[in-house]
């Protein structure tokens, strides 16, 4: 059965530190891994998508990396904001075409 | 703006009734899907629609209806409502219908039933 599990399940940081959400999946065949950040009540946002031959994307302060043998996404978060406090999900599409999600991180930003 | 524009913005009903919920997919996507998020919970995929076909079926209870229009937006139909169909539900649309495309997400329907 095809699964995605993310660690840990919800994160406490002080601003302006690192952190590193981790997703890890069973898909198989795998086609891509996004992503996602989600706002309290909105709707979820994309980050990043990596396909099999990628194995690190940037965008801004977001660092997705991805190894295909093991399995293994990172999201790393870096001089974390305020406004970087949500969920973030990590999604996983097989070539069958079916997306598999993740249950999310919550992750919290304080002052 | 992810482009996608979906109403009611909130709707509060009660259980036995049945409502319709309206998504736009964005200009040039054909594909649209919709999910159910219940509180704190994460995202469960119900159904999927390419050129006004369904295309996938996830975890759609039978009470739950769609459809896609030749003008491509949607609608999700929740019938004989109960309390734990209250939830927020997102529309999302796609280019292509490999869900392994990017999927931009509407602001959702937050649907609360009494």
């Amino acid at each position: 059965k095809n699964q995605v599990e993310q660690s840990p399940q919800s994160l406490i940081i002080l601003e302006g530190k690192n952190c590193t959400l981790q997703c890890n999946y069973t898909v198989s065949p795998f086609s891509n891994l996004r992503w996602y950040k989600q706002d309290t009540g909105r709707g979820p946002v994309s980050l990043t998508i990596m396909t099999f031959s990628e194995n690190t994307k940037s965008n801004g302060r977001y660092t997705a990396t991805l190894d295909a043998d093991t399995k293994q996404s990172s999201l790393h978060i870096t001089a974390s904001q305020l406004s970087d406090s949500a969920s973030y999900i990590c999604v996983v599409a097989g070539n069958a075409g079916k997306s598999t999600f993740g249950d999310g991180t919550t992750l919290t930003v304080k002052p | 703006d992810s482009g996608v524009t979906q109403t009611p913005k909130h709707l509060i009903t009660a259980t036995g009734q049945r409502v319709t919920l309206r998504c736009s997919p964005r200009s040039g996507d054909l594909s649209v899907y919709w999910y159910q998020q219940s509180l704190d919970q994460g995202l469960q995929f119900l159904i999927q629609y390419y050129n006004g076909e369904e295309r996938a079926k996830g975890n759609i209870l039978e009470r739950f209806s769609a459809q896609q229009f030749p003008d491509l937006h949607s609608e999700l139909n929740l019938s004989s409502l109960e309390l734990g169909d209250s939830a927020l539900y997102f529309c999302a649309s796609s280019v292509t219908p490999g869900q392994r495309d990017e999927q931009f997400f509407g602001p959702g329907t937050r649907l609360t039933v009494l």
